[in-house]
Order: C-alpha cells, then sequence, then structure tokens
C-alpha cells in the first residue's frame, strides 16, 4: 500500500463549480498536510498548511484533514479558468530519530476548469 | 519577503556531460534547502537536503552530487550525465524541518 494515495485524474468542470480534491494516507504518524498548486512548467506553489483535523479556509479554497479516516481534502469554490493546475497535497512525520521530518508527496491530481 | 532563483529554465545536454544547477535563495537565511526531481507519473523524488553550510545529507545514490558552498547557495552537480537523467528538477527550500517548502520554477532537463 503505498503511504500517499492521490486521484491522478484528469479533473474537468465547468467554470463556477465546487471542486473536490482528495487524498488518502496509510501512516497515521503524519503530523503536517499541505496542498500545493503547479501550474505547467512551473514549480509547485503551496496553496494550503495544516497540522490538525478539522477544516482550514482561505479565500475560496478550503483544506479538510479528517485524521481518523486519513484522508484530506481540497475544496475550491467559484472554480475560475485561472484554477487550472495540477494539485499536489503533501504530509509529513517526524522520522524514527526524532531529528528529521519525512515530507511525502501524492503524484497529483490534474484539474481543468472550463469556461 | 523571501524569494528563490533557480537557472537556467531549460537545459539540453549530451550523455556524458557535465552539469551545473544553481539556486539561491533571498530574504531569509539558514534556510533548509533541497532538490527535488519530478518525473511524469512518478510525483516528486528528494535527491539532497542541507541543513548548513557544508552539510548534504543525500536520499537516493545516483549519478549526482550536491554542494551548499554559501548559506542560501545550493548546486546540483554531475561528472556525467546519462540518459537517465533527465527530468524537472526543482529546488525548495523551507525555514525547518516542520515547515512547509516553497519551491523555485525548475530546471527541465533533457539529455540527448
Amino acid at each position: 500500500q503505498k503511504e500517499v494515495e492521490q486521484d491522478p485524474g484528469p479533473l474537468s468542470v465547468p467554470e463556477g463549480a465546487i471542486v473536490s480534491l482528495n487524498c488518502t494516507y496509510s501512516n497515521s504518524a503524519f503530523q503536517y498536510f499541505m496542498w500545493y498548486r503547479q501550474y505547467s512548467r512551473k514549480g509547485p506553489e503551496l496553496l494550503m498548511y495544516t497540522y490538525s483535523s478539522g477544516n482550514k479556509e482561505d479565500g475560496r479554497f478550503t483544506a479538510q484533514v479528517d485524521k481518523s479516516s486519513k484522508y484530506i481534502s481540497l475544496f475550491i469554490r467559484d472554480s475560475q479558468p485561472s484554477d487550472s493546475a495540477t494539485y499536489l497535497c503533501a504530509m509529513s512525520l517526524r522520522d524514527s530519530g526524532g531529528s528529521n521530518y519525512k515530507l511525502t508527496f501524492g503524484k497529483g491530481t490534474l484539474l481543468t476548469v472550463n469556461p | 519577503s523571501q524569494t528563490i532563483h533557480q537557472w537556467p529554465a531549460t537545459l539540453v545536454q549530451p550523455v556524458g556531460s557535465p552539469l551545473s544547477l544553481e539556486c539561491t535563495v533571498e530574504g531569509t537565511s539558514n534556510p533548509n534547502l533541497y532538490w527535488y526531481r519530478q518525473a511524469a507519473g512518478r510525483g516528486l523524488q528528494l535527491l539532497f537536503y542541507s541543513v548548513g553550510i557544508g552539510q548534504i545529507s543525500s536520499e537516493v545514490p545516483q549519478n549526482l552530487s550536491a554542494s551548499r558552498p554559501q548559506d542560501r547557495q545550493f548546486i546540483l552537480s554531475s561528472k556525467k550525465l546519462l540518459l537517465s537523467d533527465s527530468g524537472f528538477y526543482l529546488c525548495a527550500w523551507s525555514y525547518s524541518y516542520n515547515s512547509p517548502l516553497h519551491f523555485g520554477n525548475g530546471t527541465r532537463l533533457t539529455v540527448t
């Protein structure tokens, strides 16, 4: 079982739709959760960062973490064509030695928002 | 504010040639620095990370090496490129181990 699973899509939605992107994970030791947006031929850009279960909102974006079920979600409200990109989830945990954090990325979901 | 610069944006190199990719960070001191490779369908692979000048940790044994000659400079090198070294190379920085990474815009390397 892979540590982090993310549906690669592609996901295509009309402008204005609510988008739901999800990742599941197998290691309950993950402590910090992130979502990145990556435009074609660019580096990933941090969208959301959270470390607790529940929801965190930032503008049109809401990150949701459910540690009991081991999944995280990113919701995009009122989606725009400019939201078309690949979305990567990432999560980290402290390694067994206690001196380092291991960061694991999902493989990304390609989203297209059609005008 | 902090910024990260990575160059060149694209590079085409013949097999067996050397490689040097450079990354610099502005606006912060003593950052953690990282080199990742992103291959289609394989996600982001951590290659090297550094917590300070001259301190390099390698995650994947391969044909590449990294150096950190200055606090905010990170260099990825190879003496002889292989076809399998082709990919999208990303430099990133963070404040500390448990803070999120901030990426540069990457270098697309094609080895021919």
